[in-house]
């Protein structure tokens, strides 16, 4: 069955240090998402991508980034790490258009930063 | 500008009773509603979305939604509650099928026997 996947699904790090978020779906999706979230604020969107080389920065974009050079990944980057960044970072993706379109999220990852 | 409000942040409720989230959306074109619900430690699964059509969506679960545009408003409800509903419930508005979701903050809904 096609699926996305995160990994890992937990990491501790330290404040400085550049973290690299892994999603990977198969279900051939044009389009990716990457979320934050936090306590009282739900989800948020970070980057997103609607295709191969195309990336767009989201609401809270500052100190992550994006790169997409397969249809299937797109990590997500800490350059430098810090303890505002500790959350739950959700990647989702779908396919563009149609009416019984849907995003799919992934099962999470829990970033600490100390 | 888009944007999702959820009134309630924690709702509690009885097993058996009926349930309504409340969910009120800011946005300047047609929009694309959906409701997600999130069980503690696990990812976000879609409820039910509505594009168009019927006012009255039903989803998976015993769920249903309904679009109120007058109110701009995509109320969530189910009439009988069980214990395993106990989730954080999001709803969220986007420009069109797939495309990035403008998410509201939450409602945590407790069940009690």
């Amino acid at each position: 069955d096609a699926e996305i996947t995160q990994s890992p699904r937990h990491k501790i790090t330290e404040t400085g240090r550049q973290v690299t978020l892994a999603c990977h779906q198969t279900w051939n999706h044009n389009n990716m998402f990457w979320y934050r979230q936090d306590l009282g604020h739900g989800l948020r969107l970070i980057h997103y991508s609607y295709g191969v080389q195309d990336t767009n920065k989201g609401e809270v974009s500052d100190g992550y980034s994006v790169s997409r050079s397969n249809t299937e990944d797109l990590p997500l980057t800490l350059e430098s790490a810090a303890s505002s960044q500790t959350s739950v970072y959700f990647c989702a993706s779908s396919e563009i258009a149609g009416s019984t379109d849907t995003q799919y999220f992934g099962p999470g990852t829990r970033l600490t930063v100390l | 500008a888009q944007s999702v409000t959820q009134p309630d942040i924690h709702i509690t409720v009885s097993e058996g009773a009926s349930l309504e989230l409340r969910c009120n959306y800011s946005y300047g074109a047609t929009p694309y509603l959906f409701w997600y619900v999130q069980s503690p430690g696990q990812g976000l699964q879609l409820l039910l979305k509505y594009f168009s059509g019927d006012t009255l969506v039903q989803g998976i679960k015993g769920f249903e939604a309904e679009f109120k545009r007058s109110q701009s408003s995509f109320n969530l409800r189910k009439p009988s509650v069980h214990w395993s509903d106990a989730a954080e419930y999001f709803c969220a508005v986007g420009p069109l099928s797939g495309y990035a979701l403008n998410f509201g903050k939450g409602t945590s809904l407790l069940v009690t026997p």
